[in-house]
């Protein structure tokens, strides 16, 4: 069985620019997470899709935006780059999504996008 | 922010020994998962364990969990050189998301 895939591997931006990555979930998962790690700074939570909603956010700006596609995979958008979203983005995904504090399921992650803004 | 927090934050063995890890968290859980990130990578799931279980065996993982403390800790037996890689435990948070610890980076030498 395929695992969460991302793409791209790697993203070059320059500050100002606008940055699109790419998510596709287990087979069978309905709920996508999408966390920030940057240098530093641990995993931090960005976005939960489920069913093609957008369930919840992190503490992150409006410029961090997604959507989720009828076939559950997702796209995270960053506009107007910031030095500062220089991070490694991971993608995660889960049976339907409970609200986590009494959620059972487990959440897996794919290998991640590594944006680098200049 | 973080809420759960692993010690040590970084530990280096010799390869055959064991490595501890230790997570504490400060609310109530339903379970508590661990993972693990080999340099600049994905997360690898290694083990889930409910509130109502107090130990779970996974290969060479072992992972115990003691609500009552509030905390919980993973051992890895008979480490190998691939085990290098830090590890994080995760709680659920509110938002559906995972509270990550800050990790614990493992040295395994060979």
């Amino acid at each position: 069985e395929a695992g969460v895939t991302q793409s791209p591997t790697h993203l070059i931006k320059t500050r100002g620019q606008q940055a699109t990555l790419r998510c596709s979930p287990i087979s069978g998962h309905t709920s996508v997470y999408w966390y920030q790690q940057a240098l530093g700074l641990g995993l931090q939570f960005l976005l939960w899709y489920d069913e093609g909603e957008e369930r919840n956010r992190g503490n992150f700006p409006p410029r961090f935006s997604g959507r989720q596609f009828p076939n559950y995979s997702s796209e995270l958008n960053v506009n107007a780059l910031e030095l500062e979203d220089s991070a490694l983005y991971l993608c995660a995904s889960s049976l339907e999504g409970t609200s986590g504090l009494y959620s059972y399921n487990e959440q897996f992650f794919g290998p991640g996008t590594r944006l680098t803004v200049l | 922010s973080q809420q759960g927090e692993e010690d040590p934050q970084a530990l280096s063995i010799q390869e055959g020994e064991n490595a501890t890890m230790n997570c504490s968290y400060k609310t109530s859980i339903n379970n508590l998962q661990w993972y693990r990130q080999n340099s600049g990578r994905g997360l690898v799931h290694l083990i889930l364990i409910r509130s109502n279980e107090r130990e779970k065996h996974s290969g060479r993982l072992r992972v115990t969990l003691d609500t009552s403390k509030k905390s919980s800790s993973l051992l890895i037996t008979a480490s190998r050189a691939a085990d290098t890689a830090s590890y994080f435990c995760a709680r659920g948070g509110s938002q559906g998301n995972l509270i990550f610890g800050k990790g614990t980076k493992l040295s395994v030498k060979p």
